[in-house]
């Protein structure tokens, strides 16, 4: 299957908000409800920041938020703050348990 | 504490295999299933796999058929990755990482393989 599709980076201020893009298709994204979202910060694992499109896990700030439109997930973090400068991804289970990851979002905090 | 340790950086030469293990604790291992993901540099992550660790059945992603293996020992809580036929361009780092009910939630910390 085709990666999932996310701008390659998204920019914004401390205190704004920013939304990324997740874009698949009817028989990932827009067929079910497992979108996560994950961030990674240089020479670390992936962190769970959102499950089942728009669950946040314990721990996880409630800047964090997530939703999904038709074939289309989207991550927005608000009040933007400094540490939230890393890589972004989205993973869609994919049908025949299989699953399939975004392109991946860098987001810098100017 | 819930984690997966994994095992150290390999260095291996095109052609030969590679196989990382994944330890896991900190729950019940027969309760989950452990995926096998990868991130070559400065790319996106690749889903390869996985293997339920109660009944052990397997789904390999179509990209890696006949050069993946993926096993569990449930005694050790232990999951491996074998990769063969190195290729220049599988030098990644790999990840496994624990699903449950359609959730990739836990990573280990991830191991480096380099073909060169």
């Amino acid at each position: 299957q085709s990666a999932l599709t996310q701008p390659r980076s998204v920019s914004g201020s401390p205190g704004q908000s920013v939304t990324i893009s997740c874009t698949g298709t009817s028989s990932d994204v827009g067929a079910y409800n497992y979108v996560a979202w994950y961030q990674q910060h240089p020479g670390k694992a992936p962190k769970l920041m959102i499950s089942d499109v728009s669950k946040r896990p314990s721990g996880v700030p409630d800047r964090f938020s997530g939703s999904k439109s038709g074939n289309t997930a989207s991550l927005t973090i608000s009040g933007l703050q400094a540490e939230d400068e890393a890589d972004y991804y989205c993973c869609s289970y994919a049908g025949d348990y299989t699953w399939v990851f975004g392109g991946g979002t860098k987001l810098t905090v100017l | 504490q819930v984690q997966l340790a994994q095992s150290g950086a390999e260095v291996k030469k095109p052609g030969a295999s590679v196989k990382v293990s994944c330890k896991a604790s900190g729950y019940t291992f027969t309760s989950y299933t452990m995926h096998w993901v990868r991130q070559a540099p400065g790319q996106s992550l690749e889903w390869m796999g996985w293997v339920n660790g109660g009944n052990g059945n397997l789904k390999y992603s179509q990209k890696f058929k006949g050069r993946v293996t993926i096993i569990r020992d449930t005694s050790a809580t232990t999951v491996y990755m074998e990769l063969s036929s190195l290729k220049y361009e599988d030098t990644a780092v790999y990840y496994c990482v624990r699903e449950g009910h359609w959730l990739l939630d836990l990573w280990g910390q991830g191991t480096l393989v380099t073909v060169s």
